[in-house]
Order: structure tokens, then C-alpha cells, then sequence
């Protein structure tokens, strides 16, 4: 089964607004990290955030985290159409190494 | 740096034929890993090494084999192909410790007939 889910599974906004994703998992992390892949590629790393951290930031990137609802969420503000990408979350399980990644929200930035 | 490179990018087979995809990676990271993705799903794990001579099972490790005869080098194996593993494979690196971000390769797309 997929230790993260993001939702929504796709998304199409504008050029120049906000988009969110939430990624919601099962069990405890020591960390949670969000990558993006545009189409036909590998995935690259955006940001990663602690297990005791609540916050972070990355340029237009702002990663939440609550590990008490076991939820992540990734803002990019101000979009471009250069972010049309599919994004992806993924943990890793307290105690173990293996990475976990779920099934990615697509996003469709408009010009 | 070229970082984490794959071979082939694309490739064919029949059912039952046999076939090795190379990972190699020059920033001499200890851990690497494959992954195949399908359509709708995320990357899943089928085995990963965290280091030279070392392999372990991931999530999905059926019909498939490793090796990691050198530390730059993580070799996928499929001994006798089937349609179920028409695919997009990835191969990661990750620095000394699992915990860091992994850097992925470009893939290969692999269709089995």
C-alpha cells in the first residue's frame, strides 16, 4: 500500500496563483520530502522537512508539516507555467531508510 | 559531473527474453536504488544496495535481480521478461546516510511483448 497519498490527483490553475498539495501517510517518519518530475524524466528533489519541524521554506516552495494528523502540504506561490510538472511525495519510515513515494498530484500551470 | 546515468533509455523485448539495465552514478554515494513507475502510481521499490557488494529486497522484487559488483554501478536484471513488467525503470543514489534526498536518473522505458 502507498505509506503517501497526495491529493488532489491533478490540479490546473492559472499562471501567477497559488497551488497546493497535501500528502497524508500512515505511519511515523523521520522525514518527509516532495519532488517533482516533468514528463518523461527523472524525479528531482525539492525540499525535504524534518519529522520535528513544522515549517520550511524554499524560494516559492513552503513546505507544512503535522505530524499529529500525519499531513504534509507543498505551496508554490506565484506559479508559472514552468511548473507543470507531476509532484510527488515521500517518506521515510522511523527507523528504517526505504523511501516511500505515493502517487503524485499533476499539475497544469496555464499561460 | 554527469551524476546518475542509465542504459538503455528505451528498449523492446519479447516475453521470456532476458535483459540488464545499467545505473551508474560518479558522486560516490554508498546507497542506490531501483524503482519501476507505472501510469497512475508512484515510484515503487523493487531493490536497493547500501552499499558496494550489498543488495536488499524493496517492495516489489519478484522477476528481478541486482548487483552491485561496484559502488558507481547498480545493475537490474530481468531473467525472463513478462508484459507485467512493461514499465518506466529509475535508478537513485543517496549520499552515506538513506535519510538524504535521492538523485534520480533519466529512466528507461521498457515495453515487453
Amino acid at each position: 500500500s502507498q505509506q503517501g497519498e497526495e491529493d488532489p490527483q491533478a490540479l490546473s490553475i492559472q499562471e501567477g496563483e497559488n497551488a497546493t498539495m497535501n500528502c497524508s501517510y500512515k505511519t511515523s517518519i523521520n522525514n518527509l520530502q516532495w519532488y517533482r518530475q516533468n514528463s518523461g524524466r527523472g524525479l528531482v528533489h525539492l525540499i525535504l522537512i524534518r519529522s520535528n519541524e513544522r515549517e520550511k521554506h524554499s524560494g516559492r516552495l513552503r513546505v507544512t508539516l503535522d505530524t499529529s494528523k500525519k499531513s504534509s502540504s507543498l505551496l508554490i506561490t506565484a506559479s508559472r507555467a514552468a511548473d507543470t510538472a507531476s509532484y510527488f511525495c515521500a517518506t521515510i519510515n522511523t527507523g528504517g531508510f526505504k523511501t516511500i513515494f505515493g502517487a503524485g498530484t499533476r499539475l497544469f500551470v496555464k499561460a | 559531473n554527469a551524476g546518475v546515468t542509465q542504459t538503455p533509455k528505451f528498449r523492446v523485448l519479447k516475453t521470456g527474453q532476458s535483459m540488464t539495465l545499467l545505473c551508474a552514478q560518479d558522486m560516490n554515494h554508498e546507497y542506490m536504488y531501483w524503482y519501476r513507475q507505472d501510469p497512475g502510481m508512484g515510484l515503487r521499490l523493487i531493490h536497493y544496495s547500501v552499499g558496494e557488494g550489498t543488495t536488499a529486497k524493496g517492495e516489489v522484487p519478484d522477476g528481478y535481480n541486482v548487483s552491485r559488483l561496484k559502488k558507481q554501478n547498480f545493475l537490474l536484471g530481468l531473467e525472463s521478461a513478462a508484459p507485467s513488467q512493461t514499465s518506466v525503470y529509475f535508478c537513485a543514489s543517496s549520499p552515506v546516510s538513506g535519510q538524504n534526498e535521492q538523485f534520480f536518473g533519466p529512466g528507461t522505458r521498457l515495453t515487453v511483448l
